[in-house]
């Protein structure tokens, strides 16, 4: 299994909503991603979790919340969001040792969220 | 901070043609790794190519092919006989060889049309 699995694909919600992305994968990675990619823009970096611990967070407002509850698994959860948080949220996975290391990010296909 | 820039938000290229898409980087760090990533429509990043930068010899896949100038900062991605399927984005992106250093900075993105 090579794959990251984000769902749900698409999502919309309003501003008062709580709703959560999720993020999977099997290939026994122990570093997880999650990137904001506006329309026409490259990813930003969001949170970085290692061997399930934080690791990076790049200030990012208390309305996103992530969670790690196991190695193959990551959670954004979402509150209070506000129009401009629409955007594409990408998970990613990697090694984190090893000559592998060189951590080729392995993304999932992105959920799509819309901030009525 | 490590930057990467694109300076061609746009490419085309005829089909079975050639074409080099161009990347430029700033960092004060002797060794870390070289991406290009590509975005077609259907959102998913995918890995194209890796470099790393205490490799003299250039990588290649396939149709795919770098030129890596370590003194000049620049990464530059060929993409030989180009086919309908290369459409897409396509992300140039740094990462530090720092372990616990698990950021990956990406470029603006160049759009690349292929036409038949």
């Amino acid at each position: 299994d090579t794959e990251v699995t984000q769902t749900p694909k698409h999502l919309v919600m309003g501003m008062t909503n709580k709703k959560s992305l999720k993020c999977e994968q099997h290939m026994g990675h122990r570093a997880m991603y999650w990137y904001k990619q506006k329309a026409k823009k490259p990813p930003e970096l969001m949170f970085v979790y290692s061997y399930e611990k934080l690791s990076i967070n790049e200030s990012v407002p208390s309305r996103f919340s992530p969670e790690c509850p196991n190695s193959s698994l990551l959670n954004l959860h979402l509150h209070a969001l506000q129009p401009e948080d629409s955007a594409l949220y990408l998970c990613a996975s990697s090694q984190t040792f090893g000559p592998l290391r060189a951590n080729v990010l392995t993304f999932g296909a992105g959920s799509r969220l819309t901030v009525l | 901070a490590q930057t990467v820039t694109q300076s061609q938000p746009e490419m085309s290229v005829q089909e079975a043609e050639t074409v080099t898409l161009s990347c430029t980087y700033d960092t004060s760090e002797s060794d870390y790794y070289l991406f290009w990533y590509k975005q077609p429509p259907s959102r998913q990043m995918i890995l194209v190519i890796r470099q790393e930068a205490y490799k003299q010899q250039n990588a290649t896949e396939n149709r795919f092919s770098v030129n890596f100038q370590k003194a000049a900062k620049s990464f530059s991605l060929k993409i030989s006989d180009s086919q309908l399927g290369d459409a897409a984005m396509y992300f140039c992106a740094y990462r530090s060889w720092e372990v616990g250093n698990n950021d990956m900075r990406f470029g603006a993105g160049t759009r690349l049309t292929v036409k038949p």
